[in-house]
């Protein structure tokens, strides 16, 4: 099975704030990643799929970069209805795995 | 609009079993693979079972395999997951999930509590 690590964990940020979070693979998805939001009591929804490309309705602050192994979310200017938890999942093979989360917190 | 209701979830002793069903609206059903994806309360999400449009393609996660099978009504506009000898760990919430690749459209979920 393809092990999805995201770092951190967890991040304290403000608003207005840049923030990256990081997903590695392991072993090589080309780019068959995607990136999720989900806040408490809420299903999960789709950001970004194929590594890079943007889910419609999705605002253009979020995006995707990497390729392989190694793969990064950034949010360019945190808003405060940005504060959630975040999950990488791949879709290169199944069984289709996710990455622990990432709760992003409100410094 | 795509909708998808889950629906059969409950409280459950261990070894039990319970069926729960998913209703889809909005969307050509029969056109789309289905998944079932949990998140045991306070932790982190887990792909549980995967069903092609046609059902000729089912995929299951390592720790419900031979306990649970997927299946789909495509007339109905339903998905479906019959667990059986259920465990402790499979207390979640269960949610219906469409998918090309991705997880693009996925229900409110339900919630399955196994416990004595």
């Amino acid at each position: 099975d393809i092990q999805m690590t995201q770092s951190p964990s967890s991040v304290s940020a403000s608003v207005g704030d840049r923030v990256t979070i990081t997903c590695r693979a392991s072993q090589g998805i080309s780019s068959w990643l995607a990136w999720y939001q989900q806040k408490p009591g809420k299903a999960p929804k789709l950001l970004i799929y194929a590594a890079s490309s943007l889910q419609s309705g999705v605002p253009s602050r979020f995006s995707g970069s990497g390729s392989g192994t190694d793969f990064t979310l950034t949010i360019s200017s945190l808003q405060s209805e940005d504060f959630a938890t975040y999950y990488c999942q791949q879709a290169n093979s199944f069984p289709y795995t996710f990455g622990q989360g990432t709760k992003l917190e409100i410094k | 609009e795509v909708h998808l209701v889950e629906s059969g979830g409950g409280l459950v002793q261990p070894g039990g079993s319970l069926r729960l069903s998913c209703a889809a609206s909005g969307l050509t059903f029969s056109s789309y693979s289905m998944n079932w994806v949990r998140q045991a309360p306070g932790k982190g999400l887990e792909w549980v079972s995967y069903i092609s449009s046609s059902s000729s393609t089912i995929y299951y996660a390592d720790s419900v395999k031979g306990r649970f099978t997927i299946s789909r009504d495509n007339a109905k506009n339903s998905l479906y997951l019959q667990m059986n000898s259920l465990r402790d760990e499979d207390t979640a919430v269960y949610y219906c999930v469409r998918s090309g690749y991705y997880f693009d459209y996925w229900g409110q979920g339900t919630l399955v509590t196994v416990s004595s």
